[in-house]
C-alpha cells in the first residue's frame, strides 16, 4: 500500500531555532498533503494544505510566517517551524491523499517536537 | 465551518461491546472516516462511510446517517489492545480536507 515517510520522528531544539520536518510519499505522487498538529490528549488539528508547486493554504489562526510549508515536488512536502518556542512543542503529522480515485488518506508516522 | 463532536472518554470491559458516537455539522460532506490512534503514533484507518447505513469489518462496524449528521463506531468482543483513541473525521467535498473530531479515549479493563 501507499507509504508516507516522515522525518525526523523526534527532535529537541532550543528556543529561537528552526526545525524542518519532511514528508515523502514513497510509492505514489501526492499533489496535495495536509499538515496536522496534535497536543497531548487532544485530536488532530489541521494546520494547512500543501499543494505541489503553489502556496500552501493555512487554516484560520495558523501563522504562515511561523509554519513555513514547501511542496516543491510531487513526493516531498516540508514543514519548517521557525523561531520555535516551548508552546510549539507538539506532535506534527502529515497526510496525503493516495489517489484521486481512492478515498483513502495515508499518514506519516509523526514528529514529536520538543522545544526547550 | 465544521463542528465534529465525540465523547471525550469511555471505558468498557474486555469481551464487551462499545459504541462510540460522532455528530457533525459540516458545510460540504463527502464521507466520514474512523481512525484508531495509539499514543505517539499516527492514526490507522478503520472504516469509511459515504452512504447511509452500516459497514461491517470484522469486530468493527461503522454506521452513518447523513440526514442526522450522525455516525457511530461499534467495537465488538473488546480486547485490551483496543484501548486507544478513536477519531472520526469528515471529508470536505470542496477542499478534500479531512477534519477530525474531538476524539474519544477508550480504556478497556480486564
Amino acid at each position: 500500500g501507499a507509504v508516507v515517510s516522515q522525518h525526523p520522528s523526534r527532535v529537541i531544539c532550543k528556543s529561537g531555532t528552526s526545525v524542518k520536518i519532511e514528508c515523502r510519499s514513497l510509492d505514489f505522487q501526492a499533489t496535495t498533503m495536509f499538515w496536522y498538529r496534535q497536543f497531548p490528549k487532544q485530536s488532530l488539528m489541521l494546520m494547512a494544505t500543501s499543494n505541489e508547486g503553489s502556496k500552501a493554504t493555512y487554516e484560520q489562526g495558523v501563522e504562515k510566517d511561523k509554519f513555513l510549508i514547501n511542496h516543491a515536488s510531487l513526493t516531498l512536502s516540508t514543514l519548517t517551524v521557525t523561531s520555535a518556542h516551548p508552546e510549539d512543542s507538539s506532535f506534527y503529522i502529515c497526510s496525503a491523499r493516495e489517489h484521486p480515485a481512492n478515498y483513502g488518506y495515508t499518514f506519516g508516522s509523526g514528529t514529536r517536537l520538543t522545544v526547550v | 465551518g465544521q463542528n465534529i463532536d465525540q465523547p471525550t472518554e469511555m471505558t468498557a470491559t474486555e469481551g464487551a461491546i462499545v459504541q462510540i458516537n460522532c455528530t457533525y455539522q459540516t458545510s460540504g460532506f463527502n464521507g466520514l472516516f474512523w481512525y484508531q490512534q495509539h499514543a505517539g503514533e499516527a492514526p490507522t484507518f478503520l472504516s469509511y462511510n459515504v452512504l447511509d447505513g452500516l459497514e461491517e469489518k470484522g469486530r468493527f462496524s461503522s454506521f452513518l446517517s447523513r440526514s442526522k449528521g450522525y455516525s457511530y463506531l461499534l467495537l465488538k468482543e473488546l480486547q485490551m489492545k483496543d484501548s486507544a483513541s478513536y477519531l472520526c473525521a469528515v471529508r470536505d467535498h470542496n477542499t478534500d480536507k479531512l477534519i477530525f473530531g474531538t476524539g474519544t479515549r477508550l480504556q478497556v479493563f480486564p
